[in-house]
This record gives C-alpha cells, sequence and structure tokens, in this order.
C-alpha cells in the first residue's frame, strides 16, 4: 500500500464553523506533513510531525491546529478561517532521514473553499 | 532561505523531447526530485537523482545533474498528452533542523500540443 488518503476531498465551510481534515497512510512512515498550496504554485509548507510530535511549524495561524493522534493517522483541525486561506491542502508522508531516499508520498488533497 | 529556480512554461508537440531545467542553491542537498502535478491531484514523484549521481534514466525519463553548477534537468521522451501537467523539483536540505523542509521550485506547466 503505497497511498495517502485524504479526507474530504471537497470542503465548503463559512467562517464560524469548525471542520476537520483528515489523512491517512499505512506505509509505515514516521514522519507526516500537512501542505497549503494556491493555484498555480508550489506547495507551501505548515507543519511536519515526526514520532506522532510536532517537528516544525511554518508559523501557521493558530485557526489552524493540526493533530497527530497515531503513526497513521494526521488531522487539521480548522476554526474561524479567512476567505484567503481557501486552497489545497495536501497531506504527505516519508520516512525519517537516513531511513530510505526520503521522498515525500502525497495524497490527492482536499480543496477547502472558505465563504 | 534556499531557492529553487525553474521556467515556468515549456510547450511542445507529441512525440518531442521535453526538457525541463531547474537551478538549485543548497550545496549539501543529498537528494533532489521530480513531481508531476496534474489539475485538481496531488503530488505524484516521479523520479529522484541522489546527489553523487550524474545521470539516472528510467523509462521515458531521464534526469541529468550537474553537481558544480547546480543544475538539474527532466528530460521526457516522446512526449504525450497525458505528459501535460505541472513539474515540480525539489531538494531535501540535510540540515538537522531543516530535514523536514522539501524546497520546491515554482513549478513548470507543460502544455502538450497534437
Amino acid at each position: 500500500d503505497t497511498e495517502v488518503t485524504q479526507t474530504p476531498k471537497h470542503l465548503v465551510m463559512g467562517m464560524t464553523n469548525k471542520k476537520s481534515l483528515k489523512c491517512e497512510q499505512h506505509m509505515g512512515h514516521r514522519a507526516m506533513y500537512w501542505y497549503k498550496q494556491k493555484a498555480k504554485k508550489p506547495p507551501e509548507l505548515m507543519f511536519v510531525y515526526s514520532y506522532e510530535k510536532l517537528s516544525i511549524n511554518e508559523s501557521v495561524p493558530s485557526r489552524f491546529s493540526p493533530e497527530c493522534p497515531n503513526s497513521s493517522l494526521l488531522n487539521l483541525h480548522l476554526h474561524a478561517l479567512q476567505p484567503e486561506d481557501s486552497a489545497l491542502y495536501l497531506c504527505a508522508s516519508s520516512q525519517l532521514p537516513g531511513q530510505d531516499t526520503g521522498e515525500l508520498f502525497f495524497g490527492e488533497g482536499s480543496r477547502l473553499t472558505v465563504l | 532561505g534556499e531557492d529553487v529556480e525553474q521556467s515556468l512554461f515549456l510547450s511542445v508537440r507529441e512525440g518531442d523531447s521535453s526538457v525541463i531545467n531547474c537551478t538549485y542553491t543548497d550545496s549539501s542537498s543529498t537528494y533532489l526530485y521530480w513531481y508531476k502535478q496534474e489539475p485538481g491531484a496531488g503530488l505524484q514523484l516521479l523520479t529522484y537523482i541522489f546527489s553523487n549521481m550524474d545521470m539516472k534514466q528510467d523509462q521515458r525519463l531521464t534526469v541529468l545533474l550537474n553537481k558544480k553548477d547546480k543544475h538539474l534537468s527532466l528530460r521526457i521522451a516522446d512526449t504525450q498528452t497525458g505528459d501535460s501537467a505541472i513539474y515540480f523539483c525539489a531538494e531535501r536540505p540535510t540540515t538537522t533542523d531543516s530535514w523536514g523542509k522539501l524546497q520546491f521550485g515554482a513549478g513548470t506547466q507543460v502544455v502538450v500540443t497534437p
């Protein structure tokens, strides 16, 4: 199984809503990532978890709250978002440095629209 | 931070070869990657090259690495309409506090015309 599964594929929410994005992988990877991608732009790193602990937070606003319940799951909790947060949110996973070639495996993304 | 640069657009005729170029600045990178992204989809790893290699070939794909000039290229032979996508090059830093921060280029939009 070389898949990273993200749900939902599409999400529309108002600025006062609370919602969550979910990501799952069963490749035994111990690093998981959240990226934000705007149209025609490269992905921008938001968070990195290694061994279920947050290791990198790229100064992301607190209205985005990541959670890693176990080594296979990664959530992104959303609250009080702004219209400019509308984007494709990509989850990825990888082995840790030195364990293999280090490539990231990406999910298909969750397309978020904030009204 | 380190910058990875790519040309933004490439138009190629079906059956011709495509060459996508990338320059990077972090001389300590160990692995360099090429990802493909089709509209509305996630990023798909196409191939990678280790920094001590000069070339890697995988079916229609050839990766060339010039470490002296920090230049990476991806050649796609016999380009097909299904190759139309955005192609990102990326490097993985080796510093302890940056290992998780894959550096992506801006992406090259490849359009294949019949």
